[in-house]
Parts: structure tokens; C-alpha cells; sequence
């Protein structure tokens, strides 16, 4: 049974630049959320998405999105890329919002 | 806002000795705690939580304990042994049931 699997796994984007990021959930699970973790701190909640719909937004600029496709995979997207948004970009399924399973995660660097 | 606060930042053990690690929360809502061990490099492993309507969980040398009153929850180690070293987060899920708030993370270093 396959784990939450993301892509890509490291990313290296100039200042300004627009990236996306993806991540597909344990099969049977219809919930996503996304976890922004800057190195030495606990990971920090961006979106949820349950059944294609957003639920939950935390405390992040309008830069951020995300969606939800139809088979439960999702789309984190950033635009205008700044230094600080330099990180691990964490995706998690749950089959409702308890229990969260993470992804390996995408490292993205902005230079 | 929503905080989790998680002590202490770091913890040295013995191999064999108990460790503990604490946590407290602020939103009196939060009806779920989970407990993630995250080594160099990989991803968050949840290794064991705990829902507010019991008091204590365990998983073999793991276990959990919550204290609702004084918003506290705590996790144990009991036996611990050097592949048990690694970052360990501690997690409240928030009111609206939409997100993890997570504390800053505990190092554990269990030497032999």
C-alpha cells in the first residue's frame, strides 16, 4: 500500500519566480493538507482540503493556493517567490482530519 | 492565537533510561494530540496520539498521557534504545478540526 508520495522532491527557484508542488494521499483518504517547515521548527499549517474543498487557511500571504483534483491529489502553488519562503514543504492525508500521514516532503530552495 | 508549547528543546539519555516530553495547549477545544518522530532528513512519523475522552495511551515503550484540566499532554519512552533518537514534535488539533498546531520540537539523543 502506497505512502503519501510528493513531487518533485528539491526545487531551486530565483526570487519572484512561481513553483508548484504535489502530492497524491494514501489511497481511500480524501483529506489533504499542506505544512510549510522552516529547519529547526515544527511544521506550520498552510491549507486543508477535504473533498476538493478548501476547509481550513492558515496564516500565510495570498501568494499561497492550493487545490483538489477530483482523485484527491493536490496542488500547492506559490507565486513571487521571496527568500523566506525557502523550505520543506510538507503534504499529509488523513481520512478525515485526525490521524495525518506525511509525505517525504519537497525541499525547496530560493536563491 | 493557537499555541502548543513543547519542553525541553532537548534531552540527552542513557540507552535504557525513560525519557519525557511535555507539551501544553492553549485552545480548551482541541479534542486530538498526536505525537510525530521525525528523523535527519525524513518525513514526520506519527508514532502515537491520544483524543481527549481518555487520559493515557500506550504502544508497547510508548505512551501518551492528557491532561485536560491544565492543558497538558505529555509523551513517554520507557527502554530507550539510540534508533529512538531524533526530533519529536508534539501536535494539538485546532478548534475548527482543520489543522495541526505544532510545538517546536524536542531533540532526543539516546547514547549507548
Amino acid at each position: 500500500d502506497a505512502g503519501v508520495t510528493q513531487s518533485p522532491t528539491h526545487l531551486i527557484k530565483t526570487r519572484g519566480q512561481h513553483v508548484t508542488l504535489r502530492c497524491s494521499p494514501i489511497s481511500g483518504h480524501k483529506s489533504v493538507s499542506w505544512y510549510q517547515q522552516v529547519l529547526g521548527q515544527g511544521p506550520q499549517f498552510i491549507f486543508q482540503y477535504y473533498e476538493k474543498e478548501e476547509r481550513g487557511r492558515g496564516n500565510f500571504p495570498d501568494r499561497f493556493s492550493a487545490r483538489q483534483f477530483p482523485n484527491y491529489s493536490s496542488e500547492l502553488n506559490v507565486n513571487a517567490l521571496l527568500l523566506g519562503d525557502s523550505a520543506l514543504y510538507l503534504c499529509a492525508s488523513s481520512f478525515l482530519h485526525y490521524e495525518q500521514y506525511f509525505g517525504p516532503g519537497t525541499r525547496l530552495t530560493v536563491t | 492565537g493557537e499555541n502548543v508549547e513543547q519542553h525541553p528543546s532537548t534531552l540527552s539519555v542513557q540507552e535504557g533510561d525513560s525519557a519525557v516530553i511535555k507539551c501544553t495547549y492553549s485552545d480548551s477545544a482541541s479534542n486530538y494530540f498526536p505525537w510525530y518522530k521525525q528523523e535527519l532528513g525524513k518525513r514526520p512519523q506519527l508514532i502515537i496520539d491520544i483524543r481527549s475522552n481518555v487520559g493515557e495511551k500506550k504502544d508497547q515503550r510508548i505512551a501518551v498521557t492528557l491532561n485536560k484540566t491544565a492543558k497538558h499532554f505529555s509523551l513517554h519512552i520507557t527502554e530507550t534504545q539510540p534508533e529512538d533518537s531524533a526530533v519529536y514534535f508534539c501536535a494539538a488539533l485546532n478548534q475548527a478540526g482543520t489543522a495541526l498546531i505544532f510545538g517546536k520540537g524536542t531533540t532526543l539523543s539516546v547514547s549507548s
